[in-house]
């Protein structure tokens, strides 16, 4: 059975430093994987997706992920955070054939001024 | 082009009453699915609908149910409703069945269910 762990559910970062967000996950075959962000009152807006085209994937707003089989993780990452980016992130996988999709428990990313 | 519509927003009920939540998707777009989102169990699959045919289900009672229309609005439907089905329900199209690469889930702003 597949299944999405996200290290942390809460993330306090500065203005201008690194953000990483942890997601590691299990999966029998390989999977699409997937990084949502949700804002406050609104839905799921896709950040970035790995569909094995490429291991360092990069999404909008200036994150990336980089899937590594070895270690069966697929953290986000950015280089400089901004207050913007306060919101929660999920990390999600999917086999093929559907869109039935398994969501982590969400890391709520805090960005101090 | 207009994003996914859900509605009701916001919608009070009492425990036993039944609802019926609406999505209608991008114009275009053939899939929808739904998921649920607690504070205690996250983001959980509910269904799938393709071209009017439910395509995957989550573990979910048979309380909840759902359909889709010829013009590929759906809707689902929660019966005898309880305490713990206050949550908010999600909904997102797709132009495609699920399992294809390019296709990408869009999601609606939910609808905001308490039971009282």
């Amino acid at each position: 059975a597949q299944s999405v762990t996200q290290l942390g559910s809460h993330v306090s970062v500065s203005e201008g430093a690194l953000v990483l967000l942890r997601c590691n996950y299990s999966s029998s075959v390989p999977p699409y994987l997937f990084w949502y962000v949700q804002y406050p009152n609104q839905g799921l807006q896709l950040l970035l997706k790995y569909t094995s085209a490429a291991t360092l994937v990069k999404g909008i707003n200036g994150f990336e992920a980089e899937f590594k089989k070895s270690e069966t993780s697929f953290h986000l990452t950015k280089p400089s955070a901004h207050m913007s980016d306060a919101a929660e992130y999920f990390c999600a996988v999917r086999k093929t054939g559907g869109f039935k999709t398994i969501f982590g428990a969400g890391t709520r990313l805090f960005v101090k001024a | 082009k207009a994003g996914v519509t859900q509605t009701p927003r916001y919608l009070i009920k009492t425990r036993g009453q039944q609802v019926t939540l609406s999505c209608s998707p991008i114009s275009g777009h053939r899939s929808v699915s739904w998921y649920q989102q607690t504070p205690g169990q996250g983001l959980q699959f509910l269904f799938e609908y393709f071209s009017e045919t439910q395509r995957n289900k989550g573990n979910f009672p048979g309380r909840f149910s759902g359909r889709q229309f010829s013009n590929s609005r759906s809707e689902m439907n929660v019966s005898t409703l309880e305490l713990g089905d206050s949550a908010l329900y999600l909904c997102a199209s797709s132009l495609l069945a699920g399992g294809i690469d390019s296709n990408e889930q869009f999601f609606g702003p939910g609808t905001r269910l308490t039971v009282l």
